[in-house]
């Protein structure tokens, strides 16, 4: 079974400072990525995936992700934050269920991003 | 109303109490979930229900009862919780089962149990 792993539970940054969120799964085996954001006391809102193709991910607001077979890496990344990027941050893999094998996701512990002016 | 709404927004209960949460998805999917989200803990995944059809039960404790009548409608019955099974419950929905889709959520309801 898929694993993920977030390793920065929170990262304070300064507005227009770039910043970098780290992701790792467990397998190397062909995975489908996602990144999703959660902005207080709302529910989760996918800011981008990989499927296939192209190892550099573009996403919503200014986000990308790279996806790193040899690494098993999945790095969120965006140039310049705003205040309003202030958030939690969900790294999450595609897996199969048990019994059925259909597709389930499998969540990070989440990193929270603190945008300070 | 538009993708995936969720009522209440918060619940408040005792421990003998009955009590249901509401999903409702605008999207057209045919897949639903249910997850529960804990401080400091991944999203757990509780059930998934594919065409009103439950695929999956994650070995939730039986004071959760899940209900789908349609593909665009999901509850959680809840009954006899424990203060532990306070959290987020958010309810997503996707296209069907397939690996590449993605969920969409809906915004949770934060229950405390008391």
């Amino acid at each position: 079974a898929q694993s993920v792993t977030q390793l920065d539970s929170q990262v304070p940054v300064f507005e227009e400072a770039p910043v970098e969120l780290r992701c790792n799964y467990s397998s190397s085996v062909s995975v489908y990525l996602f990144w999703y954001v959660q902005y207080p006391n709302q529910g989760l809102q996918l800011l981008l995936k990989y499927l296939s193709g192209s190892t550099l991910v573009k996403g919503i607001n200014g986000f990308e992700a790279e996806f790193n077979k040899s690494q098993t890496s999945f790095h969120l990344r965006k140039p310049s934050v705003h205040i309003s990027d202030t958030a939690e941050y969900f790294c999450a893999v595609s897996d199969r269920l048990r019994d059925t094998g259909f597709q389930k996701l499998v969540f990070g512990t989440g990193t929270r991003l603190l945008v300070s002016p | 109303e538009t993708g995936v709404t969720q009522t209440p927004r918060h619940l408040v209960m005792g421990m003998t109490n009955k009590k249901s949460l509401k999903c409702e998805q605008h999207l057209g999917h045919n897949a639903m979930y249910w997850y529960k989200q804990s401080a400091k803990k991944p999203l757990e995944l509780m059930f998934v229900y594919n065409f009103k059809e439950q695929t999956e039960n994650n070995s939730v404790p039986s004071r959760f009862s899940p209900e789908c009548p349609n593909s665009s409608h999901l509850f959680l019955h809840l009954h006899t919780l424990q203060p532990e099974d306070s959290a987020l419950y958010l309810c997503a929905s996707s296209q069907d089962l397939a690996d590449y889709n993605e969920q969409f959520f809906g915004p949770g309801t934060r229950l405390t149990v008391l």
